[in-house]
């Protein structure tokens, strides 16, 4: 079983759709949990940043961890074309000492206007 | 805050010449710095780790003397590829872990490096 599991896709949706996408992961060890945004040919950018279980709001985004059933979701509200991208979980579990991550593969959205 | 930059963007070569990226961070201090490959729709494959000043730590099946790998100070790390053949072709991304503005502590990705070698 891999640290983290996130379902490829793809994923194609209409404009204005709200967009869920998930990771689950096995080492307990995580307590750092980021999204990323990948455009194509694009370095990844750092979305959301979130270290406790609950919910943490940024104007469409949603990021949503639950550490007991070792899973986090990233909700988009009203989804734009702009929004087409390879969104990526990563998790890290030393606090920032090392920085060293753990992808998910990434999941390829496409939201169609 | 945190921005990280690379150079060149895109990079053509001859089959064994040997290209050299560099990464930036132009906002922050990184003593650690990553170089990642990441091929067409694949994720991203990490190649080694950079602590400034340290001997970068390779991943297993990555060769150490083929990616050589620099980290010289607080705010800049290179890669060089020697001797690129066809298959080094791929897309090159550094990161480097830092302090965002907001406080947000993690890795801060630069745009990437497209290799081409012919």
């Amino acid at each position: 079983q891999k640290e983290v599991e996130q379902d490829p896709g793809p994923l194609s949706v209409p404009e204005g759709a709200i967009v869920s996408l998930n990771c689950t992961y096995s080492n307990s060890a995580f307590q750092y949990f980021m999204w990323y945004r990948q455009y194509s040919r694009k370095g990844p950018e750092l979305l959301m940043y979130t270290y406790s279980s609950g919910n943490k709001e940024d104007g469409r985004f949603t990021a949503q961890v639950d550490k007991s059933s070792k899973y986090i979701s990233l909700f988009i509200r009203d989804s734009q074309p702009s929004d087409s991208a390879t969104y990526l979980c990563a998790m890290e579990g030393s606090g920032g000492s090392n920085y060293k991550l753990t992808f998910g593969k990434g999941t390829l959205l496409t939201v169609n206007p | 805050g945190a921005v990280v930059s690379q150079h060149p963007s895109w990079v053509i070569c001859k089959s064994g010449t040997s290209v050299k990226i560099e990464c930036r961070s132009l906002d922050f201090q990184a003593t650690t710095m990553f170089w990642y490959r990441q091929f067409p729709k694949q994720s991203l494959m990490l190649m080694a780790t950079s602590n400034e000043g340290s001997k970068a730590t390779y991943e297993q099946g990555v060769e150490k003397d083929k990616f050589l790998i620099n980290h010289a100070s607080l705010t800049l790390s290179t890669l060089t590829v020697t001797s690129a053949h066809p298959e080094d072709s791929s897309f090159y991304i550094c990161s480097a872990g830092g302090i965002s503005g907001k406080g947000t502590d993690t890795q801060y990705f630069g745009p990437g490096t497209r290799l081409t070698v012919l």
